[in-house]
């Protein structure tokens, strides 16, 4: 089975940084790759698809990019509402999750 | 409205069994496959099952394989989760979702959850 390691599991940040979260397949996954941005006690929302692709009405602060085994997910100026835990997803006939990433206002 | 809205959560002893429901609107839902996907309290998403959007293909996780079944309803816009044979390691909260593009297991629209405790 192919898994999904994020890095780093916590991060901490301030208000207008640029921040980038790691994503890593365990074999190649080409670009079957997805972001998505939970808040707590929320459901997922979807951010990216297909690694680069941004979702209708996502923000285009975020961006996602990568191809085989290494992804990142960034953000280039954060917002307050951006606080959140952020996973990646791999899906091409199976479905995997990452571990999460928490991102921490500094 | 597009929306999916679950049901059905509760507690639930070991070994007993409880059946989730997933009401869907505001989309065209036999055009879909749907998904549950699950997340223990404090823990990450953990994907559980897939069916296609005319019931006829179904694959599980390995960890509830033989013991969960997937099924919908397309004339009543309904997605079930029958869960068997209940493990503690079981409790979380229960989401649908919706595949963002026939055959893409990636999802658009989530319903807001459905809490399950497996606990003696």
């Amino acid at each position: 089975d192919i898994q999904m390691t994020q890095s780093p599991s916590t991060l901490s940040a301030s208000v207008g940084d640029r921040v980038t979260i790691t994503c890593r397949a365990s074999q190649s996954i080409s670009n079957w790759l997805a972001w998505y941005q939970q808040k707590s006690g929320k459901a997922p929302k979807l951010l990216i698809y297909k690694a680069s692709s941004l979702e209708s009405g996502v923000p285009s602060r975020f961006s996602g990019s990568g191809s085989g085994t290494e992804f990142t997910l960034t953000i280039s100026s954060l917002q307050p509402d951006d606080f959140a835990t952020y996973y990646c997803q791999y899906y091409n006939h199976y479905s995997t999750f990452g571990q999460g990433t928490k991102l921490e206002i500094k | 409205q597009v929306q999916l809205v679950e049901s059905g959560g509760g507690v639930v002893q070991p070994g007993g069994s409880l059946r989730l429901s997933c009401a869907a609107s505001g989309f065209t839902f036999s055009s879909y496959g749907m998904h549950w996907v699950r997340q223990a309290p404090g823990k990450g998403l953990e994907w559980v099952a897939v069916i296609a959007n005319d019931g006829n293909a179904k694959v599980y996780a390995d960890s509830v394989k033989g013991r969960f079944t997937i099924s919908r309803d397309n004339s009543h816009n309904t997605l079930s989760l029958q869960m068997n044979s209940l493990r503690v390691e079981d409790t979380a909260v229960y989401y649908c979702a919706k595949e963002a593009n026939w055959g893409s297991w990636y999802h658009d629209l989530w319903g807001r959850g459905t809490l399950v405790t497996v606990s003696s």
